[in-house]
């Protein structure tokens, strides 16, 4: 059971606009620390896609973008495209457990 | 270009002990602004953070994992290694080096290719 919280799938049609949730609590987005977003391919280890809520490394598109309120974090990407299709994996820190905590990924079909 | 190569045994027993590698080139290991961390991916699953260090050798661990964890680092050949004693079925998993800074974020920015561990009896 992961600390925080993700939706297990999403799903979206080339070209809209998906969200992927990531609900922590008190002791983590909710204590204002950051939050980070990797995108993750079959096979391959786990990119940087977005990092303090809503920065984006050189080299990622602009239709990728992050958001924090509250206790929840979310990832947006606009203009779906075929290859967006991966697992995504927020995390932050946890003061309760001093320790960095992760969400447990969602996997992101293009229909 | 930074990059991050994890080495070891693929296969270890139950009970034993989980030895891995990770050589940094393309940079140094004894930079002041960042720490050297391992995350691992259990089959199918999430991301866990095992731990981290720093170059002078200071070390953070996961509290679940701490009394099984050492993080060691060797400046001289450019690498820090992990070793998880006692190890059960639950630990097979794909281990992955990484880096992130000591200051402005707390993501891990680099990201080896990953070392499947299997524990196996």
């Amino acid at each position: 059971q992961s600390v925080l919280t993700q939706p297990p799938s999403v799903s979206g049609a080339p070209g809209q606009r998906i969200t992927i949730s990531c609900t922590g609590s008190s002791s983590n987005i909710g204590a204002n620390y950051d939050v980070h977003w990797y995108q993750q391919f079959p096979g391959t280890a786990p990119k940087l896609l977005i990092y303090n809520i809503n920065n984006r490394p050189s080299g990622v598109p602009d239709r990728f973008s992050g958001s924090k309120s509250g206790t929840s974090a979310s990832l947006a990407i606009t203009g779906l495209q075929a290859e967006d299709e991966a697992d995504y994996h927020c995390q932050s820190y946890d003061s309760s457990l001093s320790g960095v905590v992760f969400g447990g990924g969602t996997r992101l079909t293009v229909l | 270009q930074l990059q991050l190569q994890e080495s070891g045994s693929g296969l270890v027993k139950p009970s034993e002990t989980l030895s891995l590698t990770c050589t940094v080139s393309g940079g140094s290991i004894s930079s002041s602004s960042h720490y050297w961390g391992w995350i691992r991916q259990p089959p199918g699953k999430g991301l866990e953070w095992i731990g981290y260090i720093f170059y002078t050798g200071g070390t953070q661990y996961n509290a679940s994992l701490k009394t099984r964890v050492t993080i060691s680092v060797d400046t001289s050949k450019n690498q820090f290694s992990l070793k998880l004693a006692s190890v059960t079925a639950a630990d097979t998993a794909v281990y992955y080096c990484t880096r992130r800074r000591v200051t402005g974020s707390a993501s891990w920015d680099y990201w080896g290719q990953g070392s499947l561990v299997t524990v196996f009896s």
